[in-house]
């Protein structure tokens, strides 16, 4: 699995847009990019994935370049409810060998009032 | 939401004792995960499944067996514990097979062993 870089914590205010970027120098050709929130005391909870250039949902954006060696997760208009830790996740999990998740140490993200 | 349960929520045991850690997925997921994440730590996988009757040893050594008799049904189990087995087990459960293998994860078991 692609190793992955992210900041250790982010700070923000109720409102704002945060904007969470992730490296990942050595993203293979079939590996996907997954985002995963989780709160204090429960199980990470799937946000976004992508592959290529913008997802977007209900809750989130993915940005991803054409070199695909880095993506950042936007959250807009963050609320208290936000605070939590976002891991990015990369790998090709169509293969037997790669189907495991390997979490880093996430992004703490603060959300303040 | 996903539909994956871990039973209990909390436990606390003295050392020695014999334990299971149970989770279920309705969801008819092949794969299925045991995590062991520390307060504020990074999650790390101990046991994976990629279907009935098949077991495999995550990236982090650990102490406890699992079985998987049935699609649904992950349980794990520790013959005798001991304090440096507390910690939260997270079970997750995906789709078989495609390149985005999103994982859906219980609640977690918060463990505590005296």
């Amino acid at each position: 699995l692609a190793k992955t870089t992210q900041p250790i914590s982010m700070d923000s205010y109720e409102g704002q847009e945060v904007n969470i970027t992730c490296s990942h120098n050595n993203i293979a050709t079939n590996d996907y990019i997954t985002w995963y929130q989780q709160f204090p005391s429960q199980g990470p909870r799937f946000i976004i994935q992508g592959y290529k250039t913008k997802v977007t949902n209900e809750v989130a954006s993915l940005f991803i370049p054409a070199d695909r060696k880095s993506s950042t997760l936007s959250l807009p208009r963050v609320s208290l409810s936000d605070t939590a830790v976002y891991y990015c996740l990369v790998g090709d999990w169509s293969k037997a060998a790669g189907n495991k998740l390997t979490f880093g140490g996430g992004t703490r993200v603060l959300v303040k009032p | 939401e996903a539909d994956i349960y871990q039973t209990p929520r909390y436990l606390v045991i003295g050392t020695g004792k014999k334990i299971t850690l149970e989770c279920s997925q309705t969801m008819g997921h092949d794969k299925m995960y045991w995590y062991q994440q520390d307060p504020g730590m990074e999650l790390h996988l101990i046991h994976y499944s990629y279907g009935v009757n098949s077991t495999e040893k995550g990236d982090l050594s650990s102490e406890s067996t699992v079985s998987r008799i049935r699609t649904e049904h992950f349980p794990l189990t520790l013959e005798s514990a001991r304090p440096s087995h507390t910690s939260q087990y997270l079970c997750a459960s995906s789709e078989l097979g495609g390149g985005k293998n999103i994982q859906y994860f219980g609640a977690g078991t918060r463990l505590s062993v005296l």
